[in-house]
């Protein structure tokens, strides 16, 4: 089993839908990430918690510890957020980050 | 953004060849980093630095080697590639500690045909 899970795999929505994105890690953390890779392949940090929430224009992330579990909000989606959108974990177990495998999202006009 | 810069960006090679791929940063960053990203799969670490002539293993590094002879290159090598080695590699650099905030080059796909 991975150590952490995104879900769902891929989504689909209408543009000015609200979005979330989750994320289920089992290992004990220092921080969450949340990434984002446009089809072009370039990986770029969205956001790095580890309590509570964090709000960037349109994307919110928050994070549960006691869950361990964490939700990217995207509300009035547009086309242009149609990208792989990534959770990956600073783990204490190893000192090292882990990645999910990413959900494809894609914004329909 | 961060300047890393990876090379080549594509490349396709034969089973048996040797390959490198170099990663390049401006950044004066101390910990560097190789990923591959495969369908269905997260990104796996290769091999990581954390400083010059200092390298550990990741948990996918067979079959791989790497080094760093300067703060701001790090190369990747296949001694021999295989078709399992078909991959997107991704070099990634972090100041702080490994479990920072990790800034991404923009990928090189490799073909191993």
């Amino acid at each position: 089993k991975n150590e952490v899970e995104q879900s769902p795999q891929n989504l689909t929505a209408q543009e000015g839908e609200f979005i979330t994105i989750n994320c289920s890690y089992s290992v004990g953390i220092s921080a969450l990430h949340w990434l984002q890779q446009h089809p072009g392949g370039g990986i770029v940090s969205l956001f790095m918690l580890s309590s509570g929430k964090k709000k960037h224009g349109r994307l919110i992330a928050t994070i549960n510890i006691q869950e361990k579990h964490s939700s990217l909000h995207i509300t009035a989606s547009h086309p242009r957020d149609s990208a792989v959108y990534i959770c990956a974990v600073s783990s204490l177990n190893n000192n090292d980050m882990r990645f999910g495998a990413g959900t494809r999202l894609t914004v329909k006009p | 953004d961060a300047g890393i810069t990876q090379s080549p960006r594509h490349k396709v090679t034969e089973t048996g060849t040797p390959v490198t791929l170099r990663c390049h940063q401006t950044e004066n960053h101390r910990y560097m980093y190789w990923y591959r990203q495969d369908p269905g799969h997260g990104l796996r670490l290769i091999h990581y630095s954390y400083g010059v002539k200092d390298t550990d293993k990741g948990e996918v590094s067979d079959g791989y080697s790497v080094s760093r002879s300067k703060t701001e290159d790090f190369l990747l090598t296949l001694e021999s590639a295989t078709s399992s080695q078909t991959s997107v590699y991704f070099c990634a650099i972090s100041g702080t500690s490994r479990t920072y905030e990790q800034y991404f080059g923009p990928g090189t796909r490799l073909t191993v045909t």
